[in-house]
Parts: C-alpha cells; structure tokens; sequence
C-alpha cells in the first residue's frame, strides 16, 4: 500500500513551458485534491475531484487543468506556466460519501521552480 | 465562502509548556474541522478531526482541540510541549456545498517552534 505518491520531486520549467505533475493513490478513495502551499499563505486549494469524470474548481484554479478518468490518477497540467506558479503542490486523497469528514491523505509534495 | 483564520503566524514555546493553536472558521452551519501537521519537507497529516458528538476531541500524540459553536474556534493544546512538537500546524474546515460540492479549505498555519 504506497498511500498517494507524486511525481516528480522538484522541477525546473522555463516561463511558457507545460507541463504535469502526477498524482496517484492505491486507496479506492473517491475525492481527490490538489493544493499549493506558498509562505504565509497555507495551503489553497486548485482543483479537486469527487469521482472519476467528475471535476471541480477550488480557490486558485487559473492557469491549471486536471482530469479524472480513473479512481486512482488525478493529474495536474500546468498550461504556461509563470514564476507566479512556483510553488510547492500537494495533491491527497480521501474518502467521501457526499460530504467530506474523512482524513486527507497527503503525498509528498513536488516543489516546481518556474524561471 | 469559507475562511480560517489562524491567529498567529508563528508560536514559540518552551519545552514542557502548554500548546494552544488557535483556529477560527466562518459558517453559518456546524462544520467539520480538522487539524494538520507538517514536518520539515513532508506532507501532511491528521491530527484530529471534530465532525459530530463530543466536542472535545483528543488526537494523535497527546493533542486536543474543543469546538465550540458559539466562538466559531477550533482551538489546538497540548498540555506540555515536546520538541518533537515543532512544526507547522494547520487547521481546515469542510466547505459545505451549495452549488458545488464539499471541498476542505485550509488556515495559512502556525509554526510552533519549542524552546529546550
């Protein structure tokens, strides 16, 4: 049981460059999220996901896309990316049954550097 | 929309003193709260959850947190800090959907650093 594993680590992208950070749990959990976490600012919330096709946006989506096509991967797509989005990004997992009173759980984060 | 407010960015303490984290939500509604903890380069982790019943409710390595309505607090103790206690604290509270589902929303966090 690997819980939710990210990948990668840390990156390096260029202004203008795509790419995606990849999410993945072994928890058959439904709802999955992602955040980002800057100084002073806690963690804020990007996109998140009840199930697989289903998709919502969270307090800070600009500039960020996701999908769910399978219960276990939540993928998040950085378009173009800008220094604003140099970040670290957490993305977790949990159970729901419509309303969300379930522990998070959380990967290890991956810490992107845009220049 | 929900807010958390974390009063305190950072909380320094010495070694065997009471811990209090505070944590203040905006609802209208009984909420779920949640307190997180990160270690240096890690993710994060439960500590406590209060969603119905007692409102006092006790957590993973010797921590609680009361909920009380009428105060909209959440508040996080420990009776005596250890050093293994430094790290960065969060609380959340579960936005309740209206128009959208549920989702967790996080307080920016305090740091708690413990003095030997």
């Amino acid at each position: 049981n690997a819980g939710v594993t990210q990948t990668p680590k840390f990156q390096v992208l260029k202004t203008g460059q795509s790419m995606t950070l990849q999410c993945a749990q072994d928890m058959n959990h439904e709802y999955m999220s992602w955040y980002r976490q800057d100084p002073g600012m806690g963690l804020r919330l990007i996109h998140y996901s009840v199930g697989a096709g289903i998709t919502d946006q969270g307090e800070v989506p600009n500039g960020y896309n996701v999908s769910r096509s399978t219960t276990e991967d939540f993928p998040l797509r950085l378009l173009s990316a800008a220094p604003s989005q140099t970040s670290v990004y957490f993305c977790a997992s949990s159970y729901y049954a419509g309303v969300i009173q379930e522990t998070q759980y959380f990967g290890p984060g991956t810490r992107l550097l845009v220049l | 929309a929900q807010s958390v407010t974390q009063l305190g960015s950072h909380v320094s303490v010495s070694e065997g003193a009471l811990v209090l984290l505070r944590c203040n939500y905006s609802s209208s509604v009984p909420p779920y709260l949640f307190w997180y903890v990160q270690y240096p380069n890690q993710g994060l982790q439960l500590l406590l959850k209060y969603t119905t019943g007692a409102t006092l409710v006790k957590g993973i390595n010797g921590f609680e947190a009361e909920f009380k309505k009428s105060e909209t607090s959440f508040h996080l103790t420990k009776p005596s800090a250890h050093m293994s206690d430094a790290a960065e604290y969060f609380c959340a509270v579960t936005e309740v959907g209206r128009t959208s589902y549920d989702k967790v929303i996080f307080g920016p966090g305090t740091s708690l650093s413990v003095i030997p």
